[in-house]
């Protein structure tokens, strides 16, 4: 079964890190370019990041952009999201999504089942 | 405010058709044929249902429709059924620094 599982959602302090793991299971990782995808208690989805099939090409939305860093290990199936400077606005559930091929221009087409971030004093 | 607009909510009688719109600019849906439905019920993850503005995934119904005119895409549904009340997500590729941009989502309600 093609499966993403999302772990090392928490309660953080405003101005803390928090690290997010995305493992892959039932396809072949290393083929498939990545994103995270965020979604507010309540509100619609945003697009966070999104890294290539080897890493050499990576994007960021404008309001996670020097804040957060993507990166993935291929050997062992695995996505990350570094997130550094937490704010209020990041509490959300956050997604691991399969892009469709190896293109940043290929849908969503495998989601995990999230892992929830919350930012509060 | 989201990028694209999708009207809040829509609903229908089973059997019937509606038609979910999905309004961006030709730096998004009008620049590209990279428009994107999702499906999501309360609590769960986002289900892709149209990729490319017309192709489904294998195993969608086909029910499921997508469609593009200029800066605007829709989703149709055909004889719904009770199952598709579920919030819907477009989503489209984007020349702007942010890669992808979603609509703020319509809520299906089958009546």
């Amino acid at each position: 079964e093609v499966q993403l599982v999302e772990s090392g959602g928490d309660l953080v302090q405003p101005g803390g890190s928090l690290r997010l793991s995305c493992g892959a299971s039932g396809f072949t990782f290393r083929n498939y370019s990545m994103n995270w995808v965020r979604q507010a208690p309540g509100k619609g989805l945003e697009w966070v990041s999104y890294i290539s099939i080897n890493s050499g090409t990576i994007y960021y939305a404008d309001s996670v952009k020097g804040r957060f860093t993507i990166s993935r290990d291929n050997a062992k199936n695995s996505l990350y999201l570094q997130m550094n400077s937490l704010r209020a606005e990041d509490t959300a559930v956050f997604y691991c999504a399969r892009a469709s091929g190896s293109s940043s221009r290929n849908a969503f087409d495998i989601w995990g089942q999230g892992t929830m971030v919350t930012v509060s004093s | 405010q989201s990028a694209l607009t999708q009207p809040a909510s829509v609903s229908g009688s089973p059997g019937q058709s509606i038609t979910i719109s999905c309004t961006g600019t030709s730096s998004d849906v009008g620049g590209y044929n990279y428009v994107s439905w999702y499906q999501q019920h309360p609590d769960k993850a986002p289900k892709l249902m149209i990729y490319d503005v017309t192709n489904r995934p294998s195993g969608v119904s086909n029910r499921f429709s997508g469609s593009k005119s200029g800066n605007t895409a829709s989703l149709t549904i055909s004889g719904l059924q009770a199952e598709d009340e579920a919030d819907y997500y477009c989503s489209s590729y984007t020349s702007s620094s942010t890669r992808w941009v979603f609509g703020g989502g319509t809520k299906l309600t089958v009546l």
